[in-house]
């Protein structure tokens, strides 16, 4: 099993809502990540939990805040968002934040801010 | 800064030919890269990855080459099938920050697979 599972996989929302994105994955994985990605643009780095515990914030909006409740799952709470947030929201996963190893992605949730 | 970099957006190749998408990078603190195949509207999926210390890695259809000296990668796929028409992303990794690694990808090249 090499799934990584981000629900939902549309959202769409107003300035003032608050919304969660949510990942998860069963591969026993110490590692887990958001990633942005705008048309045209490759993916970029938002957070990185280590061992359940942030060990990267890329200098992410603090209307943007992430969770990890548990090993297998990710949580990113979104507040307040205005419409250049709108893009695709990734989820990944990797074996081992200290190794090289792949990064397994999920689907990814469309996110709409209007 | 784009630490990782492919200079070609698009590349067109007949079905049955080879492919060859490129890469550089900058940083010299890479030593672990990785190529991603995308379609639309859906999360990138990990193709074959190569580490600093090999210059070559195969896997099926799929061939990474590594020059370390002059920070370049390609991927060639051989031979080409429509259902590689996809945008190809390289990534890097190596440059520990804080306390995890974390992929740095490049920009990405769409590849057309013609009949």
């Amino acid at each position: 099993d090499t799934e990584v599972t981000q629900t939902p996989k549309h959202l769409v929302m107003g300035m003032t809502n608050k919304k969660s994105l949510k990942c998860e994955q069963h591969m026993g994985h110490r590692a887990m990540y958001w990633y942005k990605q705008k048309a045209k643009k490759p993916p970029e780095l938002m957070f990185v939990y280590s061992y359940e515990k942030l060990s990267i914030n890329e200098s992410v909006p603090s209307r943007f805040s992430p969770e990890c409740p548990n090993s297998s799952l990710l949580n990113l709470h979104l507040h307040a968002l205005q419409p250049e947030d709108s893009a695709l929201y990734l989820c990944a996963s990797s074996q081992d934040p200290f190794r090289d190893t792949e990064a397994f992605f999920g689907q990814g949730t469309r996110l709409t801010v209007v | 800064d784009q630490q990782v970099k492919q200079n070609s957006p698009s590349l067109s190749v007949q079905e049955g030919r080879i492919s060859i998408l490129n890469c550089d990078y900058t940083n010299s603190m890479f030593d672990y890269f990785l190529w991603y195949k995308k379609y639309p509207a859906e999360g990138p999926t990990f193709l074959i990855s190569i580490s600093s210390i090999k210059d070559k890695n195969e896997d099926g259809r799929f061939t990474v080459f590594l020059n370390k000296s002059a920070k370049h990668l390609s991927l060639h796929i051989v031979p080409s099938q429509p259902g590689d028409s996809a945008v190809y992303f390289c990534a890097a990794s190596g440059d520990y920050t804080g306390t995890a690694s974390k992929l740095t990808f490049g920009t990405g090249t769409r590849l057309q697979v013609t009949l």
